[in-house]
This record gives structure tokens, C-alpha cells and sequence, in this order.
């Protein structure tokens, strides 16, 4: 396969535990984007890399989210003192980059649930 | 800040009737507006993009309008199918997207 994974599909954690979800891109993508998706909702952007930077981070972003593309390939996410509205889809993207965008492309999701 | 409204939130259609999403965008520096549709429990999936060099694009049943005057674009599915049933999301950006909030779409048979 491909496409863009996941890893965990699904993650139970008990509130205040921290947590690491990871996104391995299609191969030849530079960018990738994280969003979470909350039930009846769009998708709602989180941060992006091109290559290794982080360019762009969600000013509604909690600083317990941290997020990083060590070698330019794959991204973790990581969720310090999770609370309970933490509870959501996220979702990992990767595209060339180029302007205007190309097609994102999505990976499965991790689905967070905090107890 | 940068902002997409989607109408309506629910659309119900009779099978090979037209269904039409409409989208507008605050961000006049957005030049990328993608469709995607999303079935219950999987990844939301491209089903047509439009460029803001562009009016119109159509790909078989499906075509999108831009109007970058008016900050609107719409989405219009013609001879619906029961499988075209699913959420559809409109997105605009040109670096990172902003979704809008979706629409859910039922074909009846």
C-alpha cells in the first residue's frame, strides 16, 4: 500500500496521560499537514511541514500540542495532559508542495478517545 | 480570521435528481478550492479541484463553479446515485486548507 498510514487507529487514554500518534506520507510528498475532526464536523487544520520545518502551526493550537518531521519523512504528533475535548479524529495529509496547493491526500485517521 | 461557510448542512435528493453544495470563503488569497467526499468511518477522498484561474471544471456527473468576485463556489452533482450518498466537504486555501463544515447527502432510491 502506497497511500498515506496511520498509526495507532485507535487510541484509549485516561485524562492527563500524554500520547503519540504517527503519519507515514506517500513517499515522494514534501508536505504534510495534521487536522482533527470532531464528529459532524470538517476537517480543522492543525500545523504543516515542508520537508523537515514546520511552517505554520494553528494559532488555536493548545502549546500541549507538538508536532515533528525529523528527517523529512514521517511526522508524530504528541499530546501532553490530554483532557477530555481532546477526544477526536486526527487525520494526516501529504502533498508536493506548489502554489496553488496540489491534492492532499489523506490517511485513515488515528481516533483519540479520552476517558 | 480565515473562514468557510457551507450550505446546506443537509440535502436530501431523489435518485438522478441534481444536488448542488454551495461554499463561500473570507480569505481573498485562497486559489485552491477542493471538493471531498467522506463515508462514515473512512478517509475523506478528492472528488474535484478548482483553481482560482479557473471558472468552471466539470469530471463527468460532477462540475464545480468559482466565483472569485463573490468569494463562492459550488459543487453540483447531476443523475445522482445511491452511492453518492456521504458527507462532502468544500475546502479553500493556498498554503493550508480551511474546511467548511459539511454537508450530509442522501440519495433516495
Amino acid at each position: 500500500d502506497t497511500g498515506v498510514s496511520q498509526d495507532p487507529r485507535h487510541k484509549i487514554t485516561k485524562r492527563g496521560q500524554n500520547v503519540t500518534f504517527r503519519c507515514d506520507p506517500i513517499s515522494e510528498h514534501n508536505r504534510l499537514y495534521w487536522y482533527r475532526q470532531t464528529l459532524g464536523q470538517g476537517p480543522e487544520f492543525l500545523t504543516y511541514f515542508q520537508n523537515e520545518a514546520q511552517l505554520e502551526k494553528s494559532r488555536l493550537l493548545s502549546d500541549r500540542f507538538s508536532a515533528e518531521r525529523p528527517k523529512g519523512s514521517f511526522s508524530t504528533l504528541e499530546i501532553q495532559r490530554t483532557e477530555q475535548g481532546d477526544s477526536a479524529m486526527y487525520l494526516c495529509a501529504s502533498t508536493f508542495s506548489g502554489t496553488p496547493l496540489y491534492e492532499q491526500y489523506f490517511g485513515p485517521g488515528t481516533r483519540l478517545t479520552v476517558t | 480570521g480565515e473562514n468557510v461557510e457551507q450550505h446546506p448542512s443537509t440535502l436530501s435528493v431523489q435518485e438522478g435528481d441534481s444536488a448542488v453544495i454551495k461554499c463561500t470563503y473570507s480569505d481573498s488569497a485562497s486559489n485552491y478550492f477542493p471538493w471531498y467526499k467522506q463515508e462514515l468511518g473512512k478517509r475523506p477522498q478528492l472528488i474535484i479541484d478548482i483553481r482560482s484561474n479557473v471558472g468552471e471544471k466539470k469530471d463527468q456527473r460532477i462540475a464545480v463553479t468559482l466565483n472569485k468576485t463573490a468569494k463562492h463556489f459550488s459543487l453540483h452533482i447531476t443523475e445522482t446515485q445511491p452511492e453518492d450518498s456521504a458527507v462532502y466537504f468544500c475546502a479553500a486555501g493556498a498554503q493550508k486548507l480551511v474546511f467548511g463544515q459539511g454537508t450530509r447527502l442522501t440519495i433516495n432510491p
